[in-house]
């Protein structure tokens, strides 16, 4: 059973939208992930946040944004949607450092 | 920079061939290893965290071992439903920094019945 949820789990849009993508956690955990991956290569990191109020870039650069309000949400944004984001993103948790992260099931996007 | 190396990047074996996974890291100073299960359309499964050398964890048909320059899971007996992408991943001391995972592209076992 899923405690991290994320949705939509499937978006295709055109160029130019604004679009959010939505991250939910049911744990409780302080620590919170963005992830972007494509088909056959690494998971990069592009956001992070440690608690409500903190939010950081990772280590792949990306045009998105995202915000930390309350502890169990965690919402990317990319304000002008182009092909180039085209990828799978994924959003994870986790309880303290050193602990295995939880994944949620990813939001494929497709933009057109 | 952080570097992880999986291979191979794909294996198929048959059902009961036993074999291993590997994964070689290149860190400044490893806080912990993980290994993840990953589906097709889902995201990774957590499975493992080895934390130092000469470390052993076990689940089921799964064994994962830690030396100081690599990972090996070990799949002993697979069934067809251990097929899938098995990840790699490393977490490092980070002085204040992201604390979050670098990871491999994975191999993608497939058991055959």
């Amino acid at each position: 059973e899923a405690d991290i949820y994320q949705t939509p789990r499937y978006l295709v849009i055109g160029t130019g939208k604004k679009i959010t993508l939505e991250c939910s956690q049911t744990m409780g955990h302080d620590k919170m992930y963005w992830y972007q991956q494509d088909p056959g290569m690494e998971l990069h990191l592009i956001h992070y946040s440690y608690g409500v109020n903190s939010t950081e870039k990772g280590d792949l650069s990306s045009e998105s944004t995202v915000s930390r309000i309350r502890t169990e949400h965690f919402p990317l944004t990319l304000e002008s949607a182009r092909p180039s984001h085209t990828s799978q993103y994924l959003c994870a948790s986790s309880e303290r450092d050193s602990y295995g992260y939880t994944f949620g099931s990813g939001t494929r996007l497709t933009v057109v | 920079e952080d570097q992880v190396t999986q291979s191979p990047e794909a294996l198929r074996l048959q059902e009961g061939e036993s074999s291993s996974l590997n994964c070689s890291y290149t860190v400044s100073g490893l806080r912990g290893l993980f290994w993840y299960r990953q589906d097709p359309g889902k995201g990774p499964e957590f499975l493992f965290t080895l934390y130092s050398a000469g470390e052993e964890k076990e689940k089921e048909r799964l064994k994962a071992t830690l030396t100081k320059k690599e990972s090996f899971l070990h799949i002993t007996a697979p069934k067809p439903e251990d097929s899938a992408t098995y990840l790699c991943a490393v977490q490092v001391y980070s002085g204040g920094g992201a604390d979050g995972l670098t990871f491999g592209k994975g191999t993608h076992l497939i058991i055959q019945p």
